[in-house]
Protein backbone atom coordinates (compact mmCIF):
# COMPACT_ATOMS: atom_id res chain seq x y z
CA UNK A 1 0.00 0.00 0.00
CA UNK A 2 0.99 3.50 -1.03
CA UNK A 3 2.31 5.43 2.15
CA UNK A 4 1.04 9.10 2.38
CA UNK A 5 2.48 12.09 3.77
CA UNK A 6 0.39 14.86 5.16
CA UNK A 7 0.91 18.32 7.05
CA UNK A 8 0.57 17.18 10.78
CA UNK A 9 -1.63 20.25 10.82
CA UNK A 10 -3.52 23.36 9.18
CA UNK A 11 -5.60 26.54 10.92
CA UNK A 12 -7.52 28.29 8.66
CA UNK A 13 -10.45 30.98 9.72
CA UNK A 14 -14.27 30.73 8.75
CA UNK A 15 -15.07 31.07 5.51
CA UNK A 16 -11.84 30.64 3.80
CA UNK A 17 -10.83 28.17 1.09
CA UNK A 18 -8.74 25.53 3.00
CA UNK A 19 -6.60 23.10 0.54
CA UNK A 20 -4.72 19.92 2.41
CA UNK A 21 -2.35 18.38 0.38
CA UNK A 22 -0.96 14.89 0.08
CA UNK A 23 1.77 13.23 -1.19
CA UNK A 24 1.91 9.86 -2.30
CA UNK A 25 4.86 8.90 -4.70
CA UNK A 26 4.79 5.48 -4.74
CA UNK A 27 0.84 5.07 -5.52
CA UNK A 28 0.31 1.82 -8.08
CA UNK A 29 -1.45 2.54 -11.29
CA UNK A 30 -5.18 1.30 -10.10
CA UNK A 31 -4.76 2.95 -6.70
CA UNK A 32 -7.82 5.65 -6.03
CA UNK A 33 -6.89 8.31 -3.72
CA UNK A 34 -9.71 8.70 -0.91
CA UNK A 35 -10.36 11.37 1.75
CA UNK A 36 -11.88 10.90 5.35
CA UNK A 37 -12.93 13.67 8.01
CA UNK A 38 -12.85 12.51 11.72
CA UNK A 39 -14.14 13.96 14.41
CA UNK A 40 -13.06 13.67 18.06
CA UNK A 41 -14.60 10.51 19.74
CA UNK A 42 -16.18 9.64 16.62
CA UNK A 43 -15.83 7.05 13.66
CA UNK A 44 -14.47 8.48 10.53
CA UNK A 45 -16.54 9.73 7.19
CA UNK A 46 -15.47 9.60 3.90
CA UNK A 47 -15.52 12.91 2.22
CA UNK A 48 -14.25 12.21 -1.44
CA UNK A 49 -12.84 9.86 -3.60
CA UNK A 50 -11.29 9.97 -6.88
CA UNK A 51 -8.61 8.43 -9.48
CA UNK A 52 -7.50 11.31 -11.60
CA UNK A 53 -7.71 15.19 -12.70
CA UNK A 54 -10.87 17.01 -10.42
CA UNK A 55 -14.03 15.18 -8.47
CA UNK A 56 -16.22 17.29 -6.95
CA UNK A 57 -19.07 16.77 -4.49
CA UNK A 58 -21.61 19.05 -2.37
CA UNK A 59 -19.02 19.16 0.33
CA UNK A 60 -15.33 19.16 -1.48
CA UNK A 61 -13.06 18.98 -4.20
CA UNK A 62 -10.20 16.75 -4.79
CA UNK A 63 -7.49 17.73 -7.19
CA UNK A 64 -5.36 14.73 -8.58
CA UNK A 65 -2.07 16.43 -10.69
CA UNK A 66 -1.63 14.15 -14.59
CA UNK A 67 1.52 12.15 -12.46
CA UNK A 68 -0.98 11.01 -9.10
CA UNK A 69 1.75 11.72 -7.04
CA UNK A 70 -0.32 14.13 -5.17
CA UNK A 71 -3.28 15.24 -4.45
CA UNK A 72 -5.28 18.32 -2.97
CA UNK A 73 -8.29 18.12 -0.93
CA UNK A 74 -9.90 21.64 -1.34
CA UNK A 75 -12.63 22.59 1.46
CA UNK A 76 -14.90 26.02 0.12
CA UNK A 77 -15.82 28.15 2.35
CA UNK A 78 -14.92 26.24 5.89
CA UNK A 79 -17.03 27.03 8.92
CA UNK A 80 -16.06 25.69 12.80
CA UNK A 81 -17.73 23.04 12.07
CA UNK A 82 -15.01 21.52 10.14
CA UNK A 83 -12.59 21.46 12.68
CA UNK A 84 -11.66 17.83 12.25
CA UNK A 85 -8.66 15.88 11.38
CA UNK A 86 -8.67 14.68 7.63
CA UNK A 87 -6.93 11.68 6.52
CA UNK A 88 -6.05 10.84 2.81
CA UNK A 89 -5.68 7.50 1.97
CA UNK A 90 -4.21 5.62 -1.11
CA UNK A 91 -5.11 1.96 -2.58
CA UNK A 92 -7.80 -0.25 -4.07
CA UNK A 93 -10.80 0.48 -4.85
CA UNK A 94 -12.68 -2.93 -4.22
CA UNK A 95 -12.91 -2.78 -0.27
CA UNK A 96 -10.39 -4.25 2.13
CA UNK A 97 -7.54 -2.96 3.85
CA UNK A 98 -7.43 0.95 4.57
CA UNK A 99 -3.73 2.26 5.91
CA UNK A 100 -4.93 5.25 7.94
CA UNK A 101 -1.84 7.40 8.44
CA UNK A 102 -1.92 10.61 10.94
CA UNK A 103 -3.83 12.84 9.46
CA UNK A 104 -4.04 16.44 9.36
CA UNK A 105 -5.78 18.23 11.96
CA UNK A 106 -7.50 21.29 10.59
CA UNK A 107 -8.63 23.84 13.30
CA UNK A 108 -11.01 26.40 11.72
CA UNK A 109 -10.87 29.89 14.18
CA UNK A 110 -14.08 32.49 14.25
CA UNK B 1 -26.99 7.87 6.74
CA UNK B 2 -24.92 4.97 7.63
CA UNK B 3 -26.37 2.01 9.83
CA UNK B 4 -23.65 1.01 11.95
CA UNK B 5 -24.26 0.17 15.34
CA UNK B 6 -21.52 -0.64 18.29
CA UNK B 7 -22.15 -0.91 21.98
CA UNK B 8 -21.28 -0.35 24.38
CA UNK B 9 -19.99 3.13 23.69
CA UNK B 10 -18.55 3.17 26.76
CA UNK B 11 -16.93 0.39 29.06
CA UNK B 12 -14.52 0.80 31.93
CA UNK B 13 -13.67 -2.75 33.10
CA UNK B 14 -11.00 -4.43 35.44
CA UNK B 15 -7.74 -6.11 34.54
CA UNK B 16 -8.47 -10.22 33.88
CA UNK B 17 -12.03 -9.76 32.87
CA UNK B 18 -13.82 -11.48 29.55
CA UNK B 19 -15.50 -8.47 27.23
CA UNK B 20 -17.04 -8.51 23.65
CA UNK B 21 -17.74 -5.58 21.88
CA UNK B 22 -20.61 -5.38 19.76
CA UNK B 23 -20.93 -4.09 16.12
CA UNK B 24 -23.85 -4.66 13.90
CA UNK B 25 -24.63 -3.13 10.48
CA UNK B 26 -28.04 -3.42 8.64
CA UNK B 27 -26.53 -2.31 5.13
CA UNK B 28 -26.29 -5.73 4.13
CA UNK B 29 -22.68 -4.95 3.80
CA UNK B 30 -20.06 -7.92 3.09
CA UNK B 31 -16.78 -6.56 4.32
CA UNK B 32 -16.28 -5.46 7.86
CA UNK B 33 -13.28 -4.16 9.79
CA UNK B 34 -12.23 -3.71 13.37
CA UNK B 35 -9.45 -0.70 14.37
CA UNK B 36 -7.72 0.43 17.46
CA UNK B 37 -7.32 4.04 17.82
CA UNK B 38 -5.33 5.65 21.05
CA UNK B 39 -6.65 9.12 21.60
CA UNK B 40 -4.40 11.46 19.01
CA UNK B 41 -3.12 8.66 17.43
CA UNK B 42 -3.95 6.86 13.89
CA UNK B 43 -6.26 4.34 12.92
CA UNK B 44 -4.56 0.56 12.93
CA UNK B 45 -6.23 -2.32 11.22
CA UNK B 46 -6.71 -5.63 13.48
CA UNK B 47 -9.41 -7.76 12.56
CA UNK B 48 -11.19 -8.16 9.11
CA UNK B 49 -14.13 -10.27 7.42
CA UNK B 50 -14.83 -10.86 4.07
CA UNK B 51 -18.41 -12.73 4.58
CA UNK B 52 -19.72 -15.11 7.29
CA UNK B 53 -17.40 -17.48 8.52
CA UNK B 54 -14.37 -14.93 6.90
CA UNK B 55 -12.29 -13.56 9.36
CA UNK B 56 -8.69 -12.05 9.10
CA UNK B 57 -5.99 -10.76 11.42
CA UNK B 58 -5.40 -6.63 10.13
CA UNK B 59 -2.04 -5.00 10.29
CA UNK B 60 -1.56 -4.51 14.29
CA UNK B 61 -1.29 -7.74 15.92
CA UNK B 62 -4.46 -7.81 19.07
CA UNK B 63 -5.18 -10.17 21.21
CA UNK B 64 -8.82 -10.18 20.44
CA UNK B 65 -10.49 -12.36 18.41
CA UNK B 66 -13.57 -12.27 16.01
CA UNK B 67 -16.34 -14.08 14.97
CA UNK B 68 -18.45 -13.68 11.78
CA UNK B 69 -21.31 -15.73 11.86
CA UNK B 70 -24.32 -13.40 10.29
CA UNK B 71 -23.78 -11.13 7.95
CA UNK B 72 -24.53 -8.27 10.11
CA UNK B 73 -23.22 -9.07 13.12
CA UNK B 74 -19.22 -8.87 13.70
CA UNK B 75 -18.03 -8.96 17.51
CA UNK B 76 -14.87 -8.56 18.80
CA UNK B 77 -13.97 -10.99 22.41
CA UNK B 78 -11.09 -10.40 24.58
CA UNK B 79 -10.57 -13.32 26.65
CA UNK B 80 -8.79 -11.62 29.30
CA UNK B 81 -8.78 -7.62 29.49
CA UNK B 82 -5.30 -5.96 30.39
CA UNK B 83 -4.53 -2.43 30.93
CA UNK B 84 -2.85 -2.60 27.27
CA UNK B 85 -6.02 -3.01 25.62
CA UNK B 86 -7.48 0.60 26.78
CA UNK B 87 -8.12 2.09 23.67
CA UNK B 88 -11.05 3.19 21.39
CA UNK B 89 -11.87 0.18 19.01
CA UNK B 90 -14.08 1.28 16.24
CA UNK B 91 -16.33 -1.15 13.64
CA UNK B 92 -16.58 -0.31 9.87
CA UNK B 93 -18.44 -1.85 7.40
CA UNK B 94 -18.21 -1.88 3.58
CA UNK B 95 -19.84 -2.80 0.22
CA UNK B 96 -18.36 -5.24 -2.05
CA UNK B 97 -19.42 -3.53 -5.14
CA UNK B 98 -16.19 -1.24 -6.62
CA UNK B 99 -15.10 1.53 -7.43
CA UNK B 100 -16.31 2.53 -3.79
CA UNK B 101 -13.54 2.78 -1.46
CA UNK B 102 -15.67 3.92 1.10
CA UNK B 103 -16.08 2.17 4.66
CA UNK B 104 -19.07 2.93 6.95
CA UNK B 105 -17.57 3.01 10.76
CA UNK B 106 -20.04 2.61 13.53
CA UNK B 107 -19.46 5.53 16.63
CA UNK B 108 -16.32 3.59 18.60
CA UNK B 109 -16.05 1.82 21.82
CA UNK B 110 -14.06 3.57 24.51
CA UNK B 111 -12.51 0.82 26.59
CA UNK B 112 -10.81 1.37 30.01
CA UNK B 113 -9.32 -1.82 32.00
CA UNK B 114 -8.07 -0.79 35.31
Amino acid sequence: LAKTTQPISMDSYEGQEVNITCSHNNIATNDYITWYQQFPSQGPRFIIQGYKTKVTNEVASLFIPADRKSSTLSLPRVSLSDTAVYYCLVGQPYGNKLVFGAGTILRVKS
Amino acid sequence: EADIYQTPRYLVIGTGKKITLECSQTMGHDKMYWYQQDPGMELHLIHYSYGVNSTEKGDLSSESTVSRIRTEHFPLTLESARPSHTSQYLCASSDSEPPSYEQYFGPGTRLTVT
